[in-house]
């Protein structure tokens, strides 16, 4: 298709449960990110990749988090051991590259725990 | 501390109004500002992009301005239209970072006939 697209809409799961979320960037755009929108905040940043460079983890807001990028296209964020506090929606965005150009971003994915 | 704020934090305005909404920034080095429209649902969508040598960028009926030196930008939407209702996201980039860029919490935008 012509825009990121994420995998599932949505997703509802019971606590302690591992989930796995999936982007697909806008094919040859080399940048990758991952940001989590929680009701009434704004975007917080997650994970970063560019290339074949070594990600930028830095965001990522505890060890249960963990994202990998196969083959410089398709990303997968996987939250293992789910709490409540991970229901938010996870926004994946691609770029060409990294200066100046604005992200193109996916519709995200409603993440609920129960 | 680098942040971006906006204001306000919500909107109603009448179809057919202008309205203008603003951004306040502390982000430092600066490269770039961005603002996005974000629709209930779906993912941000890019408007306009401003670097620092840039004062106003248009976009159709969407005016950005930017003073670098005060730190401030602002959204202008002329003759507003329903489909303007959304959420309106300012977005700082560091000089150094072009990677990570700061979001602001966004002021939703109601248009109402």
């Amino acid at each position: 298709g012509a825009g990121v697209s994420q995998s599932p809409s949505n997703k509802v799961t019971e606590k302690g449960k591992d989930v796995e979320l999936r982007c697909d960037p806008i094919s040859g755009h080399t940048a990758l990110y991952w940001y989590r929108q929680s009701l009434g905040q704004g975007l917080e940043f997650l994970i970063y990749f560019q290339g074949n460079s070594a990600p930028d983890k830095s965001g990522l807001p505890s060890d249960r988090f963990s994202a990998e990028r196969t083959g410089g296209s398709v990303s997968t964020l996987t939250i293992q051991r789910t709490q409540q506090e991970d229901s938010a929606v996870y926004l994946c965005a691609s770029s060409p590259s990294v200066n100046g150009q604005p992200q193109h971003f996916g519709d995200g994915t409603r993440l609920s725990i129960l | 501390k680098n942040q971006v704020e906006q204001s306000p934090q919500s909107l109603i305005i009448l179809e057919g109004k202008n309205c203008t909404l603003q951004c306040n920034y502390t982000v430092s080095p600066f490269s770039n500002l961005r603002w996005y429209k974000q629709d209930t649902g779906r993912g941000p969508v890019s408007l306009t992009i401003m670097t620092f040598s840039e004062n106003t960028k248009s976009n159709g009926r969407y005016t950005a301005t930017l003073d670098a030196d005060t730190k401030q930008s602002s959204l202008h939407i002329t003759a507003s239209q329903l489909s303007d209702s959304a959420s309106y996201i300012c977005v700082v980039s560091r000089e150094t970072s072009y990677d990570k860029v700061i979001f602001g919490p966004g002021t939703s935008l109601s248009v109402i006939p």
